[in-house]
């Protein structure tokens, strides 16, 4: 089966850095992606990547390994605003998003 | 920022009603999603619809119906709530396919049954 693994739950301190990790298990890869929500709001788009490496957008990055069936999403310069859930969704052979559980990020000061 | 939207936000009905759950979106965006989403668990697909008078089911479609009459409208039907349809409704819509572009959520319905 398809499989979509990361930590249920994180703790972090205000201003440091945070590693959220997602390993995966699918029929076929094209893309993965990781969404931010909020507690009782819709998720929103973070970062997409298909290939290996290390994707850079502010004091968010994500990075990927194919091979090994694995992303991170690294956090800097941690704020309060931050907490929230870190959804990893990855797209299968037919196109269709494999969602993980999330994982719930609190920050505390 | 997304122009996409639901109605209603929050619902409480009995078991056995008919419901409709709405979703409009003005982007233009040819594809549009169901999701149902409880804490802290993943997001599974309910329907989805790739244009006009196209619609195909997701993982969880069996008791419920969804129309595409119009682009900005996709609809969502429960013939007859059950409590096991309490959940969070979650529409989204997307013009490059969730492969490559991003999906533009809507806000949610919660429903609670019953």
């Amino acid at each position: 089966g398809q499989n979509i693994d990361q930590p249920t739950e994180m703790t972090a301190t205000e201003g440091a850095i945070v590693q959220i990790n997602c390993t995966y298990q699918t029929s076929g890869f094209n893309g993965l992606f990781w969404y931010q929500q909020h507690a009782g709001e819709a998720p929103t788009f973070l970062s997409y990547n298909v290939l290996d490496g290390l994707e850079e957008k502010g004091r968010f990055s994500s990075f990927l390994s194919r091979s090994k069936g694995y992303s991170y999403l690294l956090l800097k310069e941690l704020q309060m605003k931050d907490s929230a859930s870190y959804l990893c969704a990855v797209s299968d052979s037919n196109y269709q998003l494999i969602w993980g559980a999330g994982t719930k990020l609190i920050i505390k000061p | 920022e997304a122009d996409i939207y639901q109605t209603p936000r929050y619902l409480v009905i009995g078991t056995g009603k008919k419901i409709t759950l709405e979703c409009s979106q003005t982007m233009g965006h040819d594809k549009m999603y169901w999701y149902q989403q409880d804490p802290g668990m993943e997001l599974h697909l309910i329907h989805y619809s790739y244009g006009v008078n196209s619609t195909e089911k997701g993982d969880l479609s069996s008791e419920s119906t969804v129309s595409r009459i119009r682009t900005e409208h996709f609809p969502l039907t429960l013939e007859s709530a059950r409590p096991s349809h309490t959940s969070q409704y979650l529409c989204a819509s997307s013009d490059g396919g969730a492969h490559t572009g991003e999906l533009f959520f809507g806000e949610g319905s919660r429903l609670t049954v019953l």
